[in-house]
Parts: C-alpha cells; structure tokens; sequence
C-alpha cells in the first residue's frame, strides 16, 4: 500500500462547479498534514494545512479524519485558475529519522473549462 | 520575509559528465533543507535532506551527493550523470516540523 494514495484523475469540471478530492494515509503516527497545488512545470506551493477540527480557506475547505486515515479537499465555486494538480502531503511522523520529513501524494489533476 | 533561490533554472547534460545544483535560502537561520526530484509524470521522491552545516542524510540510494557548505546553502551534486538522473530537481526548506517551501526548481534533461 503506498504511503499516500490519491485519485489521480483527472478531474475535468465547468467553472462554478464544486469539486472534492480524497487522500488516504497509511502511517498512522502522522501528525501533519497539507494540501499543496503544482501548477505545470513549476515548483508545488501551500495551498493549505489541515487540522482536525477542519478548516476553511476562502473556497477551499479541508477535512481531516483520523480514525479512518483520510484526507479531503473540497473547491466550491470552481474558477479556470484552479486548474492544476493538487498534491496530499502527509508528515511521517514526530522525532527520530522521520523528523521533518513529507511524504507527498502522486497528485489529482483538476481542469476547470469555461 | 524568506525566499528560497535555485540555479540554473535549466540544465541539458550529456551522459557521463559532472553535475552542480545550488540553492540558497535567505531571512532564516538554521533551516531544515531537502532536495527533491520530480520525475516526468511522477511524484516527489526525497534524494536528501540536511538539519545544519555538514550534516546530510540520504533517504535512496544513488548517484547522487548533497552538501551543505553554509548555514543557508545546500548543493546536490553528480560526478557522472545517468539518463535516470533527469527530472525536476526541487530545493525545499521548513522552519519547523510543518510544511516545506519549495525553490523554483531545476529541470535536468540528460542526453
């Protein structure tokens, strides 16, 4: 089972639409966990942390539950630039040789059309 | 407010011959940095990662090298590149245990 698994997609939607994206995580010492956007042949920027409790960022709404080991991210009121890949990024864990260390998901590929 | 900065943004290589990628961070002191690579259609595999000055850890084996000369300077280097070596090379740093900040990246093309 791989670390940090994602539908890769791709997820082709019409402006305004909603849009959810699932993760699943296999270590369950993770502590840590992130929603990065990759736009193409650049460099993956933080879209958002996620916390327990979830959390809310304009659009964006992510959700955390740890009992199931599982990660969403949620577009509502989808815009053309949105269009790119978003990445589940897990830590590995407190302390020892884990410490600081991401584990990254292979990405699910969103295109938002006109 | 930091910035992290890679070179060159682009790099085409024979087979064979030496490697040098640089990054620096700037307005931060002490940071955790890693390198990444990216291969074409691929996720991001961890090459290596370093806690402070000298101190590099190697997550894959490889032909690959890391060092880190100063505080905020970390450099991968490869003394005979392969065609395997190619991808996009990503310089990351963390101030803590959270999240990581990426540099812009290096593209490797071997031929």
């Amino acid at each position: 089972r791989k670390e940090v698994e994602q539908d890769p997609g791709p997820f082709n939607v019409p402006e305004g639409a909603t849009v959810a994206f699932n993760c699943t995580y296999s270590n369950s010492a993770s502590q840590s966990f992130f929603w990065y956007r990759q736009d193409c042949r650049k460099e993956p920027k933080l879209l958002m942390s996620v916390y327990s409790s979830g959390n809310e960022d304009g659009r964006f709404t992510a959700q955390l539950n740890r009992a199931s080991q599982y990660i969403s991210l949620l577009i509502r009121d989808s815009k053309l630039s949105d269009s790119a890949t978003y990445l589940c990024v897990v830590n590995r864990g407190p302390g020892g040789t884990s410490y600081g260390k991401l584990t990254f998901g292979q990405g699910t590929i969103l295109t938002v059309h006109p | 407010s930091q910035t992290i900065h890679q070179w060159p943004a682009t790099l085409v290589q024979p087979v064979g011959s030496p490697l040098s990628l640089e990054c620096t961070v700037e307005g931060t002191s002490n940071p955790n940095l890693y390198w990444y690579r990216q291969a074409a259609g691929r996720g991001l595999q961890l090459l290596f990662y370093s806690v402070g000055i000298g101190q590099i850890s190697s997550e894959v084996p490889q032909n690959l090298s890391a060092s880190r000369p100063q505080d905020r300077q970390f450099i991968l280097s490869s003394k005979k590149l392969l065609l395997s070596d190619s991808g996009f090379y990503l310089c990351a740093w963390t101030p803590a245990r959270g999240e990581q900040f990426f540099g812009p990246g290096t593209r490797l093309t071997v031929l």
